[in-house]
């Protein structure tokens, strides 16, 4: 069965500093999707990132960058040089294989910017 | 641009009333999908719709029920509330040939 599993419920890092948040992941099938989502305290879903299982290289998108290690089956999210705006709850997921699209998510990682 | 759109954003029912969860979409996307968070989880799926008369179970598809007769809208129908299932609700969809599920703003509903 496909699982994302997140092991730090919550993390603190000093404003500026950049921080990793894990994620590993099991699955069979060869042709998957791993995505990045921040849940603010307003609780909207907001989409970061984006990791194909055939992307040749790592991810990037701004701030955001996607450490994909397929051997080890892990897809860390790193925040560099951290705002406060950062705080909010940071969910990895996966797409199930299969042609739907269905999501499965892990249980997430609460992140807390200090000034 | 909307995007995806739930109504309510807030609802309080009590046990063994029924309601509606509606969301609409803008975006021509062909796949729907309802979950649910609850306090402390990550999202867990409820149904899904990969096109208007095609619906199917997720995860979690006891005590709801959904319709989709159109491709914008994706209703989410909770018969007989009971108290677990006070939660978040999120509708999001995607286009087939890209995964990226754009998510609605969320209901948070409490049954008591």
């Amino acid at each position: 069965a496909q699982k994302i599993t997140q092991t730090q419920p919550g993390m603190f890092v000093q404003e500026k500093e950049a921080v990793t948040l894990d994620c590993t992941y099991d699955t069979s099938d060869p042709s998957y999707g791993l995505f990045w989502y921040k849940q603010p305290s307003s609780g909207e879903m907001i989409f970061l990132i984006y990791q194909g299982s055939y992307d040749q290289q790592n991810a990037t998108e701004g701030r955001y960058s996607l450490n994909f290690q397929k051997a080890r089956k892990s897809a860390n999210l790193v925040i560099s040089a951290s705002q406060l705006g950062d705080s909010a709850m940071y969910f990895c997921a996966m797409r199930e294989a299969g042609a739907t699209n269905k999501l499965i998510f892990g249980t997430g990682t609460l992140l807390a910017v200090q000034p | 641009n909307a995007g995806v759109t739930q109504t309510p954003k807030f609802r309080i029912l009590k046990i063994g009333q029924s309601m509606t969860l509606q969301c609409t979409q803008d975006m021509n996307h062909n796949y729907m999908y309802w979950y649910r968070q609850d306090p402390g989880m990550g999202l867990k799926l409820i149904y899904y719709s990969v096109g208007a008369g095609i619906t199917d179970k997720g995860e979690v598809p006891n005590g709801y029920n959904v319709s989709r007769s159109t491709t914008e809208d994706f209703p989410l129908r909770l018969e007989l509330a009971a108290p677990s299932q006070t939660s978040v609700y999120f509708c999001a969809s995607s286009l087939g040939d890209f995964p990226l599920a754009f998510f609605g703003q969320g209901t948070r509903l409490t049954v008591v």
